[in-house]
């Protein structure tokens, strides 16, 4: 099946620094990519999707400012949360898909804002 | 009245059991249908992927999509201790947005 990778993992950092996700489908193209948050034992939280080449679609209440989506290339999509608080830890999982075909999902991104 | 309705369980059964685990969502659009399987800390796994209706099985699951009631299921034979996990179902109308219930936890006890 479609793989799909995330870096890094794990991440912990200060408060008002900012952290880059980076997320990566490995063996196709993936036009769409998905960016979801998670908190414990809750259901995914869609907070963007993000197209090759264009601006990123933000779900209602995301902020675009705070979390910054890049889809350069269609093996590659980044999220990075700027000026990180401790209330933006949390579990954040990418996925990505190709045209008529269904979501892949990277193993996801635990982060801790001290 | 959401897209996607899911009982989040949890569902604790013994090792050996069948296990049954439904959806049933609104829109009469859809037509991909997902089953993913979620450990604790990790990304959602693609357990099952079927398009319009019918059976599809893959060793110890099966999948069956009821167009007419909106109804999706996913059975588990056999059950495993491994196979505890949140169970997310998915839906698509034409591979672009996807809908997701919101898991159910299951525990297989030895």
């Amino acid at each position: 099946g479609a793989v799909v990778s995330q870096h890094p993992s794990r991440v912990i950092c200060k408060s008002g620094t900012s952290v880059k996700i980076e997320c990566r489908s490995l063996d196709f193209q993936a036009t769409t990519m998905f960016w979801y948050r998670q908190f414990p034992k809750k259901s995914l939280m869609l907070m963007a999707t993000s197209n090759e080449g264009s601006k990123a679609t933000y779900e209602q209440g995301v902020e675009k400012d705070k979390f910054l989506i890049n889809h350069a290339s269609l093996t590659l999509s980044t999220l990075t949360v700027t000026s990180a608080h401790p209330e933006d830890s949390s579990f954040y999982i990418c996925s990505a898909t190709e045209p008529g075909d269904t979501q892949y999902f990277g193993p996801g991104t635990r982060l801790t804002v001290l | 009245q959401k897209e996607v309705e899911q009982d989040p369980g949890p569902l604790s059964v013994p090792e050996g059991a069948i296990v049954s685990l439904n959806c049933t969502y609104s829109n009469s659009a859809f037509q991909y249908f997902m089953w993913y399987r979620q450990y604790s800390r990790k990304g959602p796994e693609l357990l099952m992927y079927t398009y319009s209706s019918g059976n599809k099985e893959d060793g110890r699951f099966t999948a069956q999509v009821d167009k007419s009631s909106k109804y999706i299921s996913l059975f588990i034979r056999d059950s495993q201790p491994s196979d505890s996990a949140t169970y997310l179902c998915a839906m698509s109308v034409a591979g672009n947005q996807f809908y997701f219930g919101t898991g159910t936890s299951l525990t297989v006890i030895p």
